[in-house]
C-alpha cells in the first residue's frame, strides 16, 4: 500500500458525460501528478501540482482539467467523454516537486466509457 | 527527446528461473533518474528503485538486482529464482531536467509454476 488513495475504483459512463476523479496523496507529499494508461498509448504524464498550485502540463486534453485543494487533495475532471478517454487513472505523490522525487501511485480509477 | 525503450513486450519463465529485464534509455541531461515500478494483475503501480544518474553502483535487495551502466545507457532488472508473485507488468522509467516521467512500455513477465 502507498498510502495514495484513489476513488472511485471504477467507474462506467456514457459518451458525452462528466466524471470527477478524486485523489488523496501520502501523509506529508505535497506534489500530486495525474497520468493515464491506455493500451494504444501506454502510460502518459497529463499534470502535476505542487501544494495547491499547477506546476507542469503534459498531454492533457482542454476537456481535462484538474486542481488541488487547500488539504492537498486533487481532482481530475474529465468532460465530454469520448470512447477514447477509457484507461486507467492514476494518481501519484511525491513529498516535493523536484524532478529526482519517488513518485508514489495510487491504485488508480478504472474508467470505461459506454 | 527523452525516450525509455524496453524492447522485450513478454517474457515466460518457470519458477526459479533467473530473468532480466532490459531497459535502454535516451536523455542529453547529465543529470537524470531512472526507475522500475511493478504493476502486478492488481493493476497498481509499485515502486521499485530509483537511481540517478551519478550513482553507477549495481544494486541488490533480496532476489532483485539493479544494473546501471551509462556506458551503454541501459538499467536492466534481473529477477533471481522467479516466483510466480513475480507475474507482472514492469515499467522502466526516465526523469530528466524536464517535467515528466517517461515511461517505457513495460515488459509482462508470466512465471509458471
Amino acid at each position: 500500500d502507498s498510502g495514495v488513495t484513489q476513488t472511485p475504483k471504477h467507474l462506467i459512463t456514457a459518451t458525452g458525460q462528466r466524471v470527477t476523479l478524486r485523489c488523496s496523496p501520502r501523509s506529508g507529499d505535497l506534489s500530486v501528478y495525474w497520468y493515464q494508461q491506455s493500451l494504444d498509448q501506454g502510460l502518459q504524464f497529463l499534470i502535476q501540482y505542487y501544494n495547491g498550485e499547477e506546476r507542469a502540463k503534459g498531454n492533457i486534453l482542454e476537456r481535462f482539467s484538474a486542481q488541488q485543494f487547500p488539504d492537498l487533495h486533487s481532482e481530475l475532471n474529465l468532460s465530454s467523454l469520448e470512447l477514447g478517454d477509457s484507461a486507467l487513472y492514476f494518481c501519484a505523490s511525491s513529498v516535493d516537486s523536484g524532478w529526482g522525487e519517488t513518485q508514489y501511485f495510487g491504485p488508480g480509477t478504472r474508467l470505461l466509457v459506454l | 527527446a527523452q525516450k525509455v525503450t524496453q524492447a522485450q513486450t513478454e517474457i515466460s519463465v518457470v519458477e526459479k528461473e533467473d530473468v532480466t529485464l532490459d531497459c535502454v534509455y535516451e536523455t542529453r541531461d547529465t543529470t537524470y533518474y531512472l526507475f522500475w515500478y511493478k504493476q502486478p494483475p492488481s493493476g497498481e503501480l509499485v515502486f521499485l528503485i530509483r537511481r540517478n544518474s551519478f550513482d553507477e553502483q549495481n544494486e541488490i535487495s533480496g532476489r532483485y538486482s539493479w544494473n546501471f551502466q551509462k556506458s551503454t545507457s541501459s538499467f536492466n532488472f534481473t529477477i533471481t529464482a522467479s516466483q510466480v508473485v513475480d507475474s507482472a507488468v514492469y515499467f522502466c522509467a526516465l526523469r530528466g531536467n524536464t517535467d515528466k516521467l517517461i515511461f517505457g512500455t513495460g515488459t509482462r513477465l508470466q512465471v509458471f509454476p
